[in-house]
């Protein structure tokens, strides 16, 4: 049982490149997440997922796009990569508690644009 | 808009004392508060959380204490370890009960917290 897991762990792009970022869990949840963090700014969401094939804006989606094919994947996809964009990016999952959901972190993929 | 904010950014504390991290938060929906601690190079993991019916709640040396009418709550550490050394987020979100957000968590700035041996 690996939890979420994250590709790559590190990237740097120029301006302008593009690359995608794969996140997968083994936990069978419904709900899937995807944050970026940045120094004094804590964890921000920028979009999410609530099932297979369905995704939602979360608060920083601008210059970001998701696809959620497959239940245990989320992709997040940089078309052209800006360096407002180098941050730390991760990925969660969770399930109903009944009162509320737990996320899991994945480990977290460090992205620079230069 | 930071809906959530934490405070201090940084926390040293020597072995043994207590450490005690603050947040408040401004949206009167939020009606369930996890804090999260991350260690370098990992991702956040849940430590412990609260529901705005219970004014605290206690899981070993972690303790939460909250105050609805100021919309505010703080995590304890007591007998703080250098093991405890970790990034803290506190966060917010609206449960089930109250309408559902899709687990979706707003969360506080981060505290980075040292315990010197």
């Amino acid at each position: 049982n690996a939890g979420v897991t994250q590709t790559p762990k590190f990237r740097v792009l120029k301006t302008g490149q593009s690359m995608t970022l794969l996140c997968a869990q083994d936990m069978n949840h419904e709900y899937m997440y995807w944050y970026r963090q940045d120094p004094g700014m804590g964890l921000r969401l920028i979009h999410y997922s609530v099932g297979e094939g369905t995704t939602a804006k979360g608060e920083v989606p601008d210059g970001y796009n998701v696809s959620r094919l497959k239940k245990q994947n989320f992709l997040l996809g940089l078309e052209s990569a800006a360096p407002s964009q180098t941050s730390v990016y991760f990925c969660a999952s969770s399930y109903s508690r009944g009162f509320f959901y737990e996320q899991y972190f994945g480990p977290g993929t460090r992205l620079t644009v230069t | 808009q930071q809906q959530v904010k934490q405070s201090p950014q940084s926390l040293i504390v020597q072995k043994g004392g207590i450490s005690i991290i603050n947040c408040a938060y401004e949206n009167t929906a939020f009606d369930y508060f996890p804090w999260y601690q991350q260690f370098p190079g990992k991702g956040p993991a849940l430590l412990i959380a609260i529901r705005p019916d219970v004014s605290e709640k206690k899981e070993g040396r972690f303790t939460i204490s909250f105050n609805k009418s100021a919309k505010q709550f703080s995590l304890h550490i007591m007998d703080s370890q250098p093991g405890d050394s970790a990034t803290y987020f506190c966060a917010a979100s609206i449960s089930n009960a109250g309408g559902t957000s899709y687990g979706k968590l707003t969360f506080g700035q981060g505290t980075i917290l040292t315990v010197h041996p």
